[in-house]
């Protein structure tokens, strides 16, 4: 099956600094990324898509200049977290969609997630 | 504005029980999918069961099925011979076909009493 890598899977960061998160698609590739977060025992919420070679997409109310994605290559994309303030603090989660060849099943295969934490 | 929904916050069932957890919808799409997504504490996000919405099939796999009432929107899953490791957060979750987006309910956090 598709396997979505992500690193760190935890990382901890002072105030005012910033911190990048990686995703990785590891036996396939993935023209299309997606960044969620999750606060805890809630649902996870869309931050961005991302396509390969074009800019990400926002959804409304998200800070792109704040949350810097980056989706340079078929197998990777980032998230920058710029400028971190302990209100970031929350557990981030990517997924990718599957290779076409895959099926026409639309599902999306989700990296473990990396937890933030803003001190 | 498509929407999903998950009444139950939290239900609990007897190990070896069965349990079923709602989720309604609300679309004006005719083709879409649907899935049930397990998170356990571990927080990765695991694939339990998907649905194509022009099959009237129910899915099934191996001790999780769904009742699929497109006509009502709704998208239950049931869990028979509930096991300690079912133990997790459950989102139903859909997807229009040909959009990028999924759409999440709120999930229901399900507890296995042993």
């Amino acid at each position: 099956g598709a396997v979505v890598s992500q690193h760190p899977s935890w990382v901890i960061c002072k105030s005012g600094t910033s911190v990048k998160i990686e995703c990785r698609s590891l036996d396939f590739q993935a023209t299309t990324m997606f960044w969620y977060r999750q606060f805890p025992k809630q649902s996870l919420m869309l931050m961005a898509t991302s396509n390969e070679g074009s800019k990400a997409t926002y959804e409304q109310g998200v800070e792109k200049d704040k949350f810097l994605i980056n989706h340079a290559s078929l197998t990777l994309s980032t998230l920058t977290v710029t400028s971190a303030h302990p209100e970031d603090s929350s557990f981030y989660i990517c997924s990718a969609d599957p290779p076409p060849d895959a099926g026409q099943f639309y599902e999306q295969y989700f990296g473990p997630g990396t937890r933030l934490t803003v001190t | 504005a498509q929407t999903v929904t998950q009444s139950q916050p939290e239900m609990s069932v007897q190990e070896a029980e069965t349990v079923t957890l709602s989720c309604t919808y609300d679309t004006s799409e005719s083709d879409y999918y649907l899935f049930w997504y397990k998170q356990p504490p571990s927080r990765q996000m695991i694939l339990v069961i998907r649905q194509e919405a022009y099959k009237q099939q129910n899915a099934t796999e191996n001790r999780f099925s769904v009742n699929f009432q497109k006509a009502a929107k709704s998208f239950s899953l049931k869990i028979s011979d509930s096991q300690l490791g079912d133990a997790a957060m459950y989102f139903c979750a859909y997807r229009v076909q040909g959009a990028q987006k999924l759409v999440f309910g709120q999930g229901t956090r399900l507890t296995i009493n042993p």
